[in-house]
């Protein structure tokens, strides 16, 4: 199994454009989760989604957009990057809610 | 929203050393984990133990729901335990892990 995968590892946008990241799990997990984290921080909720065709807001949901259309992908769009979203993305999923497992993370820097 | 405090927020240790991490929280929570950010990032789930007391070689935790604290035990600390340690808790009635900013751990021979 290869478990989380993100796609792309790095990124470097301008201010405006807009960008999607790809999260993909194979361990037939209900619930997925895309986190972000800056520097010396913990990770902080944008989306998370608990099934198929869901999507909820987490703590810092503005100037994302998220799409679950089939269980094993949960995407993540930027519309219009801005410097603030430059961070680390980070995408997890779990079985019922319970214990997560993190992908490897996305670098995001926006110019 | 709920709250996590994780202590110390620093802790340099020589190898084969014991030392304890703790995680308070605000709130009644039904998810507590505990993860490793090793040096390269990565992001390791430790233990989900939103009560009780768990063991895993080295590891072990222990969660006291009633007074909302948590702890992390590494008894005999290796190079390879570097890295930063986050508590994260879920609060009942949400779906959303809340973490806490961590406690940065080096490990030097």
């Amino acid at each position: 199994n290869a478990g989380v995968t993100q796609t792309p590892k790095f990124r470097v946008l301008k201010t405006g454009q807009s960008m999607t990241l790809l999260c993909a799990q194979d361990m037939n997990h209900e619930y997925m989760y895309w986190y972000r984290q800056d520097p010396g921080m913990g990770l902080r909720l944008i989306h998370y989604s608990v099934g198929e065709g869901t999507t909820a807001k987490g703590e810092v949901p503005d100037g994302y957009n998220v799409s679950r259309l089939k269980k094993q992908n949960f995407l993540l769009g930027l519309e219009s990057a801005a410097p603030s979203q430059t961070s680390v993305y980070f995408c997890a999923s779990s079985y019922d809610g319970g214990s997560e497992h993190f992908g490897p993370g996305t670098r995001l820097t926006v110019t | 929203g709920i709250q996590v405090e994780q202590s110390p927020p620093d802790l340099i240790l020589q190898e084969g050393a014991n030392s304890t991490l703790r995680c308070n929280f605000s709130d009644s929570v039904n998810n507590l984990q505990w993860f490793h950010q090793n040096p390269w990032g990565q992001l390791i789930n430790l233990f989900y133990i939103p009560s009780g007391t768990k063991q895993n070689g080295r590891l072990s935790a222990t969660t006291v729901a009633t007074e909302r604290y948590s702890l992390l035990y590494i008894s005999s600390s290796q190079t390879t335990d570097s890295g930063v340690y986050f508590c994260a808790v879920e609060s009942y009635n949400t779906d959303k892990l809340i973490f806490g900013t961590g406690t940065r751990l080096q490990v030097f021979p």
